[in-house]
Order: C-alpha cells, then structure tokens, then sequence
C-alpha cells in the first residue's frame, strides 16, 4: 500500500531554470494538495486540485507558479525561472474526499536554487 | 482569516515526563483540527484529529489532545514521553463547512526529550 509519492526528493536548479515537482497520491485519493515549508516556519497551502480541476489556488503565487492534476498521472507542480527565494520544502500530500479525513503527505522535494 | 498558534518553537522534557504541547487558533466557524509530527527529512504524518464529534481525542503513539471551544486550544498531551518522540509538531486547523479545504498550520514546536 504505497503511501503518496513524491519525486525527486532532491532538485537543484540554477535561478531562471524551470522545476518540476511530481506527486502520485495514494491510490483511491482523488483531492491532490501542494504545501511549501520555508526553513523554520509551518506549512504554507498553495494549491488543491482533483482531476482535472483545480478548486482552491488561493495560496499560489501569481507568476511562475502553477499545478496540474491530469486525468492521467501524476500531479505536477512546475516553477518557471526560479529565484533563490523558491528554495524550499514542497510537500504533496492527498485525501480521499477532503479535509475532514485528514491528509496524508508524501516526504516531499526539498528545491534548492543556486 | 484562520490563524494557530503554537507557544513555545522549543520543548525540553526528559524521559518518561509529561508532554504537553500548546495550540490555540481562531476560526469563525466550528474548525477541523489536527496535530502532525514531522521527522527530519521527512513528511507529515497525522497523529490525530478533531472533527466535532468526541472532545477528547485519541492518536497514535500515545498522544491525545483535547478540545476546548470556550479557550479555543487543541493541546496535544502524552503521559510520558520517549526518545522517539523527538521531533517537529505540527498543530493545524481548516473550517469544516467552508469552501477551501487547505489547513492552516501553526509555526511547529520542537519536541526535546532529554535522557
């Protein structure tokens, strides 16, 4: 029963490359969520989606950032020319209808931009 | 807006102490709340959750926390503490009937557990 996978677990990308963070959430999971933790600070929500649609991304920002969760695959985060300030924790994590169930989070991809 | 508090970023207690990790948040509407423990280099997992049925709610590992509408705090508890349990908790709230289903999580409180 593997639990949410995220990939890579490490990325490193010069400032103005693109990133591209993958999640595959547990199976039978249909609500997708992308948090980023900044060193020392909680957990930031950025984005949830179910397939093919995205319902909250009141946390992303405006510019470079966006996510897909296609009707096939897995959930993508992608960050265009990133910036030394995008260096981070991104975690996925995913539930099979919602909140109240509680997430389950993958270990996430620590992005460092040099 | 939702907001969680979690006082105290750091928590000492030695073995086999109580532990008792502080949460108070602010919702305007009866909350969903949980707490979450991260190891180093690793993901969240849910130690326990509140969603307005019993105030008193039960985890994994020994923890509990208690719900308290009248002090708006959700404080996580173990009768006594373990060397395992070192690591980052994460208290987090989100509105159980809003539109949004993101959390809000607090700061983290760093969990010491001393020999």
């Amino acid at each position: 029963n593997a639990g949410v996978m995220q990939n890579p677990r490490h990325l490193v990308r010069r400032r103005g490359q693109e990133a591209r963070l993958r999640c595959s959430p547990m199976k039978g999971h249909s609500h997708v969520y992308w948090y980023r933790q900044l060193p020392e600070e909680g957990l930031k929500f950025m984005v949830y989606l179910q397939k093919e649609n995205i319902i909250d991304e009141s946390g992303m920002p405006k510019e470079r950032f966006s996510a897909e969760f296609p009707k096939e695959g897995p959930s993508i985060l992608r960050i265009q020319q990133v910036v030394r300030g995008d260096s981070a924790a991104y975690f996925c994590a995913s539930s099979p209808n919602g909140v109240s169930y509680g997430y389950t989070f993958g270990s996430g991809t620590r992005l460092t931009v040099v | 807006a939702q907001s969680v508090t979690q006082l105290g970023s750091h928590v000492s207690v030695s073995e086999g102490a109580l532990v008792l990790l502080r949460c108070n948040y602010s919702s305007s509407v009866p909350p969903y709340l949980f707490w979450y423990v991260q190891y180093p280099n690793q993901g969240l997992q849910l130690l326990l959750k509140y969603t307005s049925a019993a105030t008193l709610v039960k985890g994994i590992n020994g923890f509990e926390a208690e719900f308290k509408k009248s002090e708006t705090s959700f404080h996580l508890t173990k009768p006594s503490a373990h060397m395992s349990d070192a690591a980052e908790y994460f208290c987090a709230v989100s509105d159980s009937g809003g539109g949004a289903d993101g959390l809000t999580f607090g700061k983290g409180t760093h969990l010491i557990i001393q020999p």
